[in-house]
């Protein structure tokens, strides 16, 4: 089993919709973080949190610890929010990456 | 923003031949990592350094060496490339408290 899991793998949505995707572990972490991928392009750190909520622009980014669970929202998207965003968990000075969420935003 | 390049950007190469990546920093981190990245898997770390002459493997590290022998840059090196090692490379780097990482643009490698 995947210590970290994403979904959805994919999402296409229309601009200006709210987008969630969904992080869930199942190991201990000390934080956790959210990049983002553009298309072949480089990879940036959104959010890195240990509790409760961040928000930067038009995104958000939640965690439950004792759920094990991590949200992160985009509200109003666009299609420059087009990309691969990636949840990665803190484990013991090492971090564990999970596969991604493809995400499309049709303008 | 940790100013971090990684050269060459794009490189073809043929089985069997030496292939050595470079990634250099400029905001003097102390850890530097290796990654590659590969459809239907996440980032997969390769070997990791935590200073100067002081490296460590990572879980995929069969087929690669690296060396670290000035704080601003971390070199990987394949010592005969293989089709399995296709990929595209990351480099990272962390000052060391917050645990954060500060990606390179990548590297893809192509082994024919």
């Amino acid at each position: 089993k995947n210590e970290v899991e994403q979904s959805p793998q994919n999402l296409t949505a229309q601009e200006g919709e709210f987008i969630t995707i969904n992080c869930s572990y199942s190991v201990g972490i000390s934080a956790l973080h959210w990049l983002q991928q553009h298309p072949g392009g480089g990879i940036v750190s959104l959010f890195m949190l240990s509790s409760g909520k961040k928000k930067h622009g038009r995104l958000i980014a939640t965690i439950n610890i004792q759920e094990k669970h991590s949200s992160l929202h985009i509200t109003a998207s666009h299609p420059r929010d087009s990309a691969v965003y990636i949840c990665a968990l803190n484990r013991d000075d090492k971090i564990i990456f999970g596969k991604g969420t493809r995400l499309h935003i049709l303008p | 923003d940790a100013g971090i390049t990684q050269s060459p950007r794009h490189k073809v190469t043929e089985t069997g031949t030496p292939v050595t990546l470079r990634c250099h920093q400029t905001e003097n981190h102390r850890y530097m990592y290796w990654y590659r990245q590969d459809p239907g898997h996440g980032l997969r770390l390769i070997h990791y350094s935590y200073g100067v002459k002081d490296t460590d493997k990572g879980e995929v590290s069969d087929g690669y060496s690296v060396s670290r022998s000035k704080t601003e840059d971390f070199l990987l090196t394949l010592e005969s490339a293989t089709s399995s090692q296709t990929s595209v490379y990351f480099c990272a780097t962390r000052l060391g408290i917050t645990g954060s990482r500060d990606f390179g643009p990548g590297t893809r490698l192509t082994v024919t």
